[in-house]
């Protein structure tokens, strides 16, 4: 099946730095990768997703990329703030498993956004 | 619009007993599917249920089981429960025909 690498596993930057999470993946007919935000005690929610027939996706501070070449797709976080600081999580639909509710999620990555 | 709405969100259970947690999913939403989050194993995928039947299932041993009913709520069950089974189990709900998953707030589950 699916197989979903996320690096790195803690980032710590400066308030108003960048912030870039990768992840890779290992089926090539994978063609939705979400990004979920988890802050302490709550719920993930979905930030930003990305489907394989674009390359780039933006959404005010936050963009992905996708390389499907590569197999590897990054969360960006510009201007970072301390209410961004929380455990990001990649994922990919497993192999096979089409349009379902069957995603593969990375380890995640604990982000520290310093005042 | 509600929300995944999931019960009880806490609850505390001896080795050997079992539990049932519930989910109700957005309104419209067919697609129920169960994660297990632990520090050390990140977001596990249990099961998925669309239209009162599994599609699909992850790599967990029979004790864990699901079912999802005509209005697509849905509840898991875990029997005789393992020390190891202690997380937060979330539920996701989906339209179905995408999987663009939204979150309810968990059931911790801790057994001693």
């Amino acid at each position: 099946g699916e197989n979903v690498e996320q690096h790195p596993s803690t980032l710590s930057v400066q308030e108003g730095d960048s912030a870039v999470i990768k992840c890779t993946y290992s089926d090539s007919a994978s063609n939705y990768f979400p990004w979920y935000k988890q802050e302490l005690g709550k719920r993930p929610q979905l930030i930003i997703d990305i489907r394989s027939n674009v390359g780039e996706k933006k959404d005010q501070r936050i963009a992905v990329t996708l390389n499907k070449t590569a197999k590897h797709f990054s969360l960006h976080i510009t201007e970072t703030q301390p209410e961004d600081s929380a455990v990001y999580f990649c994922a990919a639909p497993d192999q096979g498993s089409g349009n379902t509710g069957k995603l593969i999620f990375g380890q995640g990555t604990t982000l520290q956004v310093k005042p | 619009k509600a929300g995944v709405t999931q019960t009880p969100r806490y609850l505390i259970k001896t080795r050997g007993q079992q539990v049932t947690l519930s989910c109700s999913p957005i309104s419209g939403h067919r697609s129920v599917s169960w994660y297990q989050q632990t520090p050390g194993q990140g977001l596990q995928f249990l099961f998925e249920y669309f239209s009162e039947t599994q599609r699909n299932k992850g790599n967990f041993p029979g004790r864990f089981s699901g079912r999802q009913f005509s209005n697509s709520r849905s509840e898991m069950n875990v029997s005789t429960l393992e020390l190891g089974d202690s997380a937060l189990y979330l539920c996701a709900s989906s339209p179905g025909g995408a999987n663009v998953l939204t979150f309810g707030a968990g059931s911790r589950l801790t057994v001693l």
